[in-house]
């Protein structure tokens, strides 16, 4: 069965800086893109970027380019999500999900649970 | 970068009642479309890929079709568990992007 599983949700203040995970489980992880997902607080879906944990091929959306890093350790079949600098406008629920199969022309099919990160002073 | 335009906002709709949700592309995807379904508090679910081909479990009265830039989700008798919001999505852009529609709230009558 495969599986992605986010690590827990984060309370920060502004200026500090971030990392969360998502570790896939049940298929090949090196193979298969995994992108990232952004919902702001009663808001819609926004995909961040995606990456390629075999070779860590990254690429963002035009809307997140230079605002967060991600990354991928293909030893522990895990992804990352990063800010250097958090804003109080990062706060949102953060979710990874696998593309369907190999491939980055496919649709977002399988979903973590999702990372709350609240940014407050 | 494509844009995705979802009509309506908001549907209110009885259960057994038909739903249509529309889906427009800025500009042609051929049938790189994917409609997502989305319970509050929940992670979205894929429902549907390549316009028209349910994914694993989804049930039948689910259906999508069309090609190019304009699409849309039926479904043919809605249960109780049916509403929620729809996203749908493209996969078709290069360099990759994956942009969604607004999405479309499904809510009871």
């Amino acid at each position: 069965e495969v599986q992605l599983v986010q690590s827990g949700a984060e309370v920060k203040k502004p200026g500090e800086s971030l990392r969360i995970s998502c570790k896939g489980s049940g298929y090949s992880f090196a193979s298969y893109w995994i992108g990232w997902v952004r919902q702001m607080p009663e808001k819609g879906l926004e995909w961040m970027g995606i990456i390629y944990p075999d070779d860590s091929d990254t690429r963002y959306s035009p809307s997140f380019e230079g605002q967060v890093t991600i990354s991928a350790d293909r030893s522990i079949s895990t992804t990352y999500l990063q800010w250097r600098s958090l804003k109080a406008s990062d706060t949102a629920v953060y979710f990874c999900v696998r593309l369907f199969e190999g491939g980055w022309l496919q649709p977002f099919h399988y979903w973590g649970q999702g990372t709350l990160v609240t940014v407050s002073s | 970068e494509v844009v995705m335009t979802q009509s309506p906002v908001t549907l209110s709709l009885s259960p057994g009642e038909r739903a249509t949700l529309s889906c427009r592309a800025s500009q042609g995807i051929t049938n790189c479309l994917a409609w997502h379904q989305q319970k509050p508090g929940q992670a979205p679910r894929l429902l549907i890929y390549g316009a028209s081909t349910r994914a694993t479990g989804v049930p039948a009265r689910f259906s999508g079709s069309g090609s190019g830039t304009d699409f849309t989700l039926t479904i043919s008798s809605l249960q109780s568990e049916d509403f929620a919001v729809y996203y749908c999505q493209q996969y078709n852009d290069w360099p990759p992007s994956y942009t969604f529609g607004q999405g479309t709230k499904l809510e009871i009558k």
